[in-house]
């Protein structure tokens, strides 16, 4: 079955690029028109969607991070990126990925990765 | 503050039901967009609860339902068991936004 997996520095100095990578096994990132997001979730906190990125390379960002954040995918690799500019501490969280289901009147999260902890501190 | 609103807590004797709200508004839930559960254990990532307001993905116990009327939605749990101990969440999609939006999450307690 498709697994998804987060990986990256669990540490990220302030005012630097936050930088994760998620791959995806068990599937092709290519196939069934699914969309790729990131969420996080910081300690103790709710979900907070950050973006989605498409085979095609189309992405859709959160409005109040979309300054600061990219993502790309890389069909050959099975894998997504996440570039998060100028963090602060405000971005220390547990950074999920997860493929994302869309159609006219819905966008929901059928597989989540576990989650990797980037904490944000000199 | 999240812009789906549920209540922070819920509580239930094993056996027993509870249902979870989650309040939006016209520009997402009434829009009307589908509203999606999630079930979180702590230490542990989210898992699709319910989709599209009322379907369960396969493997889920039709113990779990949810429904959806104008800007609300509800999440119901019957015959609650030890493990169902967890946080829930609600998600759904703006279009004044644009962007999937969460609600803050209701923290479940198995007495």
């Amino acid at each position: 079955q498709v697994q998804l997996q987060e990986s990256g520095p669990g540490l990220v100095k302030p005012s630097q690029t936050l930088s994760l990578t998620c791959t995806v096994s068990g599937g092709s990132i290519s196939s069934g028109g699914y969309y790729w997001s990131w969420i996080r979730q910081p300690a103790g906190k709710g979900l907070e969607w950050i973006g989605r990125i498409h085979n095609s390379g189309s992405t859709n960002y959160m409005a109040s991070l979309r300054s600061r954040v990219a993502m790309s995918i890389y069909t050959s690799k099975n894998q997504v990126s996440l570039n998060l500019r100028s963090v602060t501490a405000a971005d220390t969280a547990v950074y999920y990925c997860a493929r994302m289901v869309v159609g006219a009147e819905y966008w929901y999260f059928d597989l989540w990765g576990r989650g990797t902890l980037v904490t944000v501190s000199s | 503050q999240s812009v789906l609103t549920q209540p922070p807590s819920v509580s239930g004797a094993p056996g027993r039901r509870v249902t979870i709200s989650c309040t939006g508004s016209s520009s997402n839930i009434g829009a009307p967009y589908d509203v999606h559960w999630y079930q979180q254990v702590p230490g542990t990532a989210p898992k699709l609860l319910i989709y599209r307001n009322s379907n369960r993905p396969s493997g889920v116990p039709d113990r779990f339902s949810g429904s959806k009327s104008g800007t609300s939605a509800s999440l119901a749990i019957t015959g609650l068991q030890a493990d169902d101990d967890g946080y829930y969440y609600c998600q759904s999609y703006d279009n004044s936004l644009g962007s999937a939006i969460f609600g803050g999450g209701t923290k479940l307690t198995v007495l």
